[in-house]
């Protein structure tokens, strides 16, 4: 059973804002773990995208946003460009495993 | 700036083990741990471990363990994580990345390696 899930697809056009919920559950976001985001383009490595719930690396536009609240988080991308074309994932801990785990992933496309 | 460059890609059969190195570069090496990550085509990142290359503690994932096994060389900034016993669903890119350990367990895999493709086949 998947431990973070996330919508397969989500889909806007240019300029729209569009938003990603990942759930989880009380061993992981709702233990008050930090919740990251990565933003995977096709053929590339994940990169890191959002941290520590709503935190961005230098160089991440501040069209990204995050929340977390309870057992879910979500990820927020306004002002949608044909860049943002990407799987995203959340990821958290999980103590009843004792892992690190990822959302099953969300795939963005600008119409 | 920070790299992490991975080895090339492999090709084992069933049973065999493979190692796959990730060299660091552009930071202070022991104050990071490195994590293993890997992702089998159409899949999510699955988390397989990490090593804390200031004191040479590792940490495996349940599903993993006993199969799996990290190192390090300082001077050499390097990382290395061999997989024993392989099989056909072990086909997969295998990722570096930094991140933390110990009290800073929670903190993001903030760089991550290019990925190696290791193909098992027989």
């Amino acid at each position: 059973q998947s431990v973070l899930t996330q919508p397969a697809s989500v889909s806007g056009a240019p300029g729209q804002r569009v938003t990603i919920s990942c759930t989880g559950t009380t061993s992981n976001i709702g233990a008050s773990y930090d919740v990251h985001w990565y933003q995977q383009l096709p053929g590339a490595a994940p990169k890191l995208l959002i941290f520590t719930n709503n935190n961005r690396p230098s160089g991440v536009p501040d069209r990204f946003s995050a929340s977390k609240s309870g057992t879910s988080a979500s990820l927020a991308i306004t002002g949608l460009q044909a860049e943002d074309e990407a799987e995203y994932y959340c990821q958290s801990y999980d103590n009843s495993l004792s892992d690190y785990v990822f959302g099953t992933g969300t795939k963005v496309t600008v119409l | 700036q920070v790299q992490l460059v991975q080895s090339g890609a492999e090709l084992r059969k069933p049973g065999a083990s493979v190692q796959v190195s990730c060299k660091t570069s552009g930071y202070s090496f022991t104050n990071y741990a490195v994590h293993w990550l890997r992702q089998a085509p159409g899949h999510r990142p699955e988390w397989m471990g990490w090593i804390n290359v200031g004191n040479g503690n590792t940490k495996y994932s349940q599903k993993l363990q006993g199969r799996l096994s990290f190192s390090s060389d300082t001077s050499a900034t390097t990382v290395h994580m061999e997989v024993k016993s392989l099989r056909f669903e072990d086909t997969a890119l295998y990722y570096c990345a930094r991140g933390g350990s110990g009290s800073n367990f929670e903190k993001p895999f903030d760089i991550w390696g290019p990925g190696t493709l290791i193909t098992v086949s027989s």
